[in-house]
């Protein structure tokens, strides 16, 4: 009963370099979104996707990129990092339907730009 | 555009004292509130939801909500509290259509002390 997987929980990367962020869920859920969350700012929705191909922008998306090629799959990408993208990034989703449902977490993956 | 706002960083309650945590929201059209709660170093776990019917919503862990339209509120509270119940706490809004958006406050801390 896996949820939502992110990977790595941990990272430390350089100014200017690339990563992903992985995010999978087991769940069949459509919906799937990154939030980042900073101290005293709360969580950021960043991207966020209605279904497979489908993407879009949250409050914050600039520096970030994503994709969707598949229900479970939706990886986060820096293209080139910045301390100011120092942060805890979180995966969530939820189920498909007409009602209004909660969002599931992941356990949250800690990224630190020097 | 949607927001909400937590006007409490910090809620301090001795241990068997109610507690509340306060929320506001502003949304065009009939709002889908949430609460959810963040224990340390993990992701965030559903607590309740608001979209229809009575104004007092009851959630997990003994929590419940109230609804209040005309001061556009959504205060958590709890009867007793408990020191397990020492985390931070989200409040969010969501977009009233299909794939809407889920925007969170800036979080409330709460402690509750033996």
């Amino acid at each position: 009963n896996a949820g939502v997987t992110q990977t790595p929980k941990f990272q430390v990367l350089k100014t200017g370099q690339s990563m992903t962020l992985q995010c999978a869920q087991d769940m069949n859920h459509e919906y799937m979104s990154w939030y980042r969350q900073d101290p005293g700012m709360g969580l950021r929705l960043i991207h966020y996707s209605v279904g497979a191909g489908i993407t879009d922008q949250g409050e914050v998306p600039n520096g970030y990129n994503v994709s969707r090629s598949t229900t479970e799959d939706f990886p986060l990408r820096l293209l080139s990092a910045a301390p100011s993208q120092t942060s805890v990034y979180f995966c969530a989703s939820r189920r498909p339907g007409t009602g209004i449902v909660e969002l599931f977490f992941g356990e949250g993956s800690r990224l630190t730009v020097l | 555009a949607q927001s909400v706002a937590q006007p409490e960083d910090q809620v301090n309650v001795a241990e068997g004292n109610p507690l509340t945590v306060k929320c506001t929201y502003s949304v065009s059209g009939n709002p889908y509130l949430f609460w959810y709660v963040q224990y340390p170093n993990r992701g965030l776990q559903f607590l309740l939801k608001y979209i229809t019917g009575d104004n007092l919503v009851k959630g997990s862990y003994g929590f419940e909500a109230e609804f209040n339209k005309s001061q556009t509120s959504f205060h958590l509270k709890k009867p007793s509290a408990l020191v397990s119940d020492s985390a931070l706490y989200f409040c969010a809004v969501r977009e009233p259509k299909k794939g809407g958006k889920l925007i969170f406050g800036q979080g409330t801390e709460l402690s509750v002390k033996p």
